[in-house]
């Protein structure tokens, strides 16, 4: 089985501009789940998708958002960036009938505000 | 609010010496826990969830529910231990939200 792509991996923006990155999940698979990866603060819940509605989001603002389509892949956006949000942004998908599935990771696409 | 923490961000130890990396988390309710571990150069996967009461590479870890704490144990550290190690909870209760530590940095030393 083809494990959870994201693309593009690197990313370069300056602040201002908007990034929309992709996520496909394991075949088969129906949530996908956002996280922001930095050195001080970890792995960061930022929403999850079943079946193409958000069921939880963190404490993130508002430029952050996120679809699922009916294939299951997945995008994040990310309006008006600031420096903070330089980060590897990860995806993670599951079977997502029940909360302890496995999660399975992507590589990460690593963005970088300039 | 719910919050698991890592004490640690480094954590050496010499090859065949015994391994605990701490993990405490903040929660009122019945969390299901994980350990995920991520290898140089590799992907984020799963190491062990507390409900399945497994033993993968020879690591353990036992929900104390009195202390809050989800420890990773391994009697004897490898070389090949060495990695990023993250603990996780999720909430359950139909939320779908996962909080993850900020992660703890094994060193096995040859």
């Amino acid at each position: 089985k083809a494990g959870v792509t994201q693309t593009p991996r690197y990313l370069i923006k300056t602040r201002g501009q908007q990034v929309t990155l992709s996520c496909s999940p394991i075949s088969g698979h129906r949530s996908v789940s956002w996280y922001q990866q930095t050195p001080g603060q970890g792995l960061q819940f930022l929403f999850e998708y079943f079946s193409e509605t958000q069921r939880n989001k963190g404490n993130f603002p508002g430029r952050f958002s996120g679809r699922q389509f009916s294939n299951s892949r997945s995008e994040m956006n990310v309006s008006t960036l600031e420096l903070g949000d330089s980060a590897l942004y990860l995806c993670a998908s599951s079977r997502g009938g029940r909360e302890q599935d496995t999660q399975y990771f992507g590589p990460g696409t690593r963005l970088t505000v300039l | 609010a719910q919050r698991v923490t890592q004490p640690e961000k480094l954590l050496s130890v010499f090859k065949g010496a015994p391994v605990e990396l701490k993990c405490n988390y903040s929660y009122s309710g019945s969390p299901e826990l994980f350990w995920y571990v991520q290898y140089s150069r590799q992907r984020l996967q799963l190491l062990l969830r507390h409900i399945s009461r497994e033993s993968i590479k020879g690591f353990t870890a036992d929900l104390n529910k009195g202390e809050t704490s989800f420890h990773l144990k391994k009697p004897f550290a490898q070389e090949e231990d060495s990695a990023m190690y993250y603990c996780a909870l999720s909430a359950g209760s139909g939320t779908y939200k996962y909080i993850f530590g900020t992660g703890t940095r094994l060193k096995v030393l040859a």
